[in-house]
């Protein structure tokens, strides 16, 4: 089965940048995900690492230590419609997804 | 390209009876996997359905079923109703790289 953490509340400014951590423990690895979801809306997927390293995406990035069993996702400039649940996300090889609790950010001006 | 569409998209029932929720994936894909969501649990995987076969399936009891169809169209149904099976239930589809999954809305079930 999997582990999944991550912090459950994080609160930065307009502008400013926030770096999410998730650790995991798992039986089996197949990619980290992580997504988006506003109040009230389906999640949305922001980026994907199955190898080392940091995946940047415009102001997101993504990094990913499978030795460490450990991500971070990382929000830069941040603005007020970023303020979402951001979810972290293992799949393991029969392509089972499994969730963390989410991380819910709130950007205040 | 349409998105993946659930309906319907809110339920009432009352405990005991049963209910059917339906998902159409995005066109061309054929991976549909469908997920419950609480406040208290998060997102927890209920099963994933791959070219009409149950490829996975998460730790919920034997009420819990889906099947999918040969146009990828997918159901689940949920028998005996219980108030704790109130939730928003999603349903999303795959591509054949498995990369990226794809939300519907969900459907808000209530159950009293």
């Amino acid at each position: 089965g999997q582990n999944i953490d991550q912090p459950t509340e994080m609160t930065a400014t307009e502008g400013a940048i926030v770096q999410i951590n998730c650790t995991y423990q798992t039986s089996g690895f197949n990619g980290l995900f992580w997504y988006q979801q506003h109040a009230g809306e389906a999640p949305t997927f922001l980026s994907y690492n199955v190898l080392d390293g940091l995946e940047e995406k415009g102001r997101f990035s993504s990094f990913l230590s499978r030795s460490k069993g450990y991500s971070y996702l990382l929000l830069k400039e941040l603005q007020m419609k970023d303020s979402a649940s951001y979810l972290c996300a293992v799949r393991d090889h029969d392509y089972k997804l499994s969730f963390g609790a989410g991380t819910t950010v709130t950007v205040r001006a | 390209k349409a998105g993946v569409t659930q309906t319907p998209r809110y339920l009432i029932k009352t405990r005991g009876q049963q209910v059917t929720l339906s998902c159409s994936p995005i066109s061309g894909h054929r991976s549909v996997s469908w997920y419950q969501q609480t406040p208290g649990q998060g997102l927890q995987f209920l099963f994933e359905y791959f070219s009409e076969t149950q490829r996975n399936k998460g730790n919920f009891p034997g009420r819990f079923s889906g099947r999918q169809f040969s146009n990828s169209r997918s159901e689940m149904n949920v028998s005996t109703l219980e108030l704790g099976d109130s939730a928003l239930y999603l349903c999303a589809s795959s591509g054949t790289d498995f990369y990226e999954q794809y939300f519907g809305p969900g459907t808000r079930l209530t159950v009293t």
